[in-house]
């Protein structure tokens, strides 16, 4: 069974910083997708980053950027240049991508990012 | 990429009432998925909902308490049955992939059981 776990529930990041959201998975799956989802308090589920495990290069979307280590089996998410906006919950999420179980996600605990200015 | 609707938005029912959550997407897919998220917790999948079969449940969920319906490659219907104040949550649902391998998530319809 796959695992996600997110061992930060709050950080604090000051506007204009730079904040690092950890995430670890575990899955005995070759082929399997890393996602980081925002959910603002209104509750909508805002496409963040991807990575496959297949991928070589560590994924990058904007200020968005994932450190994507294999080995260790993490894949923390970077967001630079932090703004007022950013505060909300970020979920890692884990999607099968072989098999039967194709396109199931399963999630983290969440880390709640609180930006001050 | 795929626009996902929900109805309702939110809703207040009364416990042993049973309420029907509709989930329209704006092409087809192959798959759609159903999401519990609880107060403060994580999203939980409860089934993987494909046309012309049966939905397949997660441990934890049944079929008599959240029965699924999938008419077609748009269209998905989950009910919440019997109601409990703990079925009270956010019920999301997903399904289609984007050009940047993202999935779509519905707006999500926010359950209060009193």
């Amino acid at each position: 069974a796959q695992k996600i776990t997110q061992t930060q529930p709050g950080m604090f990041v000051q506007e204009k910083e730079a904040v690092t959201l950890d995430c670890t998975y575990d899955t005995s799956d070759q082929s399997y997708g890393l996602f980081w989802y925002k959910q603002p308090s209104s509750g909508e589920m805002i496409f963040l980053i991807y990575q496959g495990s297949y991928d070589e290069q560590n994924a990058t979307e904007g200020r968005y950027s994932l450190n994507f280590q294999k080995a260790r089996k993490s894949a923390n998410l970077v967001i630079s240049a932090s703004q007022l906006g950013d505060s909300a919950m970020y979920f890692c999420a884990m999607r099968e991508e072989e098999g039967t179980s194709y396109g199931k996600l399963t999630f983290g605990q969440g880390t709640i990012l609180t930006v001050h200015p | 990429s795929a626009v996902i609707s929900q109805k309702p938005s939110r809703d207040i029912c009364q416990r042993g009432t049973s309420l029907t959550i509709q989930c329209q997407v704006d092409s087809q897919v192959t798959m759609m998925f159903w999401y519990r998220q609880q107060p403060g917790q994580s999203l939980t999948l409860i089934a993987t909902a494909n046309q012309g079969s049966e939905a397949t449940y997660e441990s934890g969920f049944v079929i008599d308490k959240f029965p699924i319906s999938r008419p077609n490659l748009t269209f998905s219907t989950l009910t919440v049955s019997n109601m409990s104040p703990e079925d009270s949550s956010i019920y999301l649902c997903s399904g289609g992939q984007g050009p940047y391998n993202e999935q779509f998530f519905g707006p999500g319809t926010r359950l209060t059981v009193l």
